[in-house]
C-alpha cells in the first residue's frame, strides 16, 4: 500500500525558514517523480514545487520561486521542502504528491494527509 | 497554463446527472485529470488524460473533451458523491488546477 506521511508542519514567524519531509513506502520510490501542493483552509489547490526521479529536473510556482528548494533522498525514501523567508500567504496545509512516471509534470496518483504551515506576521 | 472551472458549486438531488467543466487557456491536449476530495481529506485521483477512470472509482464518473472544454459527468448523483471536485491541466510546468467546485446534496 502507498503511504506518504507528511511531517514539519507548525507555527512560524514570517520571514523564518521551516523544513517540511515527507516518508515514503509501499512503492518505489526512486522510480517516480514527486511534487508538493498547498492548499490554504477553506480554498483551492496550488501547486508548488516538483521534482524528477533522480532531481534532475525540478520546477517550482512563481509564488515560491527563490524562496522554497525541494529535494529528495531515495536512500531514505524521502521528499524534501526546504521554506525559507515564509510569508503569511504562505500560510497552508501541504500535501506530498505522487506522480506514476519518473520525470515530466503529470498528474498525482497519490496523495499524503498533509502537514499544516501556519505563518504569522 | 491557467484552468477555469465552472461552476463553483451546485446542488442537485440523488439521481440527477451533473456536469462539471473546465477550460484551459492554451492547447493542453488531453492532458487534463480531475480529483475528488471530500471534507477533511486529502485529494483523490478520479480521472487522468481526459476521460480514463482511475481504479477504484464507480463508472458513474466520466470525463470527456468538446473543443476546448473538458468535463467531469456523474451520471446518477450519490450522497458519497458530496465532495469538492477538481481539474488539473498538466502538459508543461508550472502546473495548474482549476478553482473547484462544490457538489452537494439538495
Amino acid at each position: 500500500e502507498v503511504q506518504l506521511v507528511e511531517s514539519g508542519g507548525g507555527l512560524v514567524q514570517s520571514g523564518r525558514s521551516l523544513r517540511l519531509s515527507c516518508a515514503a513506502s509501499g512503492f518505489t520510490f526512486e522510480n517516480f517523480a514527486m511534487h508538493w501542493v498547498r492548499q490554504v483552509p477553506g480554498k483551492g489547490l496550488e501547486w508548488v514545487a516538483g521534482i524528477s526521479w533522480n532531481s534532475g529536473n525540478i520546477g517550482y510556482a512563481d509564488s515560491v520561486k527563490g524562496r522554497f528548494s525541494i529535494s529528495r533522498d531515495n536512500a531514505k525514501k524521502s521528499l524534501h521542502l526546504e521554506m525559507s523567508s515564509v510569508r503569511p500567504e504562505d500560510t497552508a496545509m501541504y500535501f506530498c504528491a505522487k506522480t506514476r512516471f519518473g520525470s515530466g509534470w503529470y498528474y498525482f496518483d497519490y496523495w499524503g494527509q498533509g502537514t499544516l504551515v501556519r505563518v504569522s506576521s | 497554463i491557467q484552468m477555469t472551472q465552472s461552476p463553483s458549486s451546485l446542488s442537485a438531488s440523488v439521481g440527477d446527472r451533473v456536469t462539471i467543466t473546465c477550460r484551459a487557456n492554451q492547447d493542453i491536449s488531453n492532458y487534463l485529470a480531475w480529483y475528488q476530495q471530500r471534507p477533511g481529506k486529502a485529494p483523490k485521483l478520479l480521472i487522468y488524460t481526459t476521460s480514463s477512470l482511475q481504479s477504484g472509482f464507480p463508472s458513474r464518473f466520466s470525463g470527456s473533451k468538446s473543443g476546448t472544454d473538458f468535463t467531469l459527468t456523474i451520471s446518477s448523483l450519490q450522497p458519497e458523491d458530496v465532495a469538492t471536485y477538481y481539474c488539473q491541466g498538466y502538459n508543461s510546468a508550472p502546473l495548474a488546477f482549476g478553482g473547484g467546485t462544490k457538489v452537494e446534496i439538495k
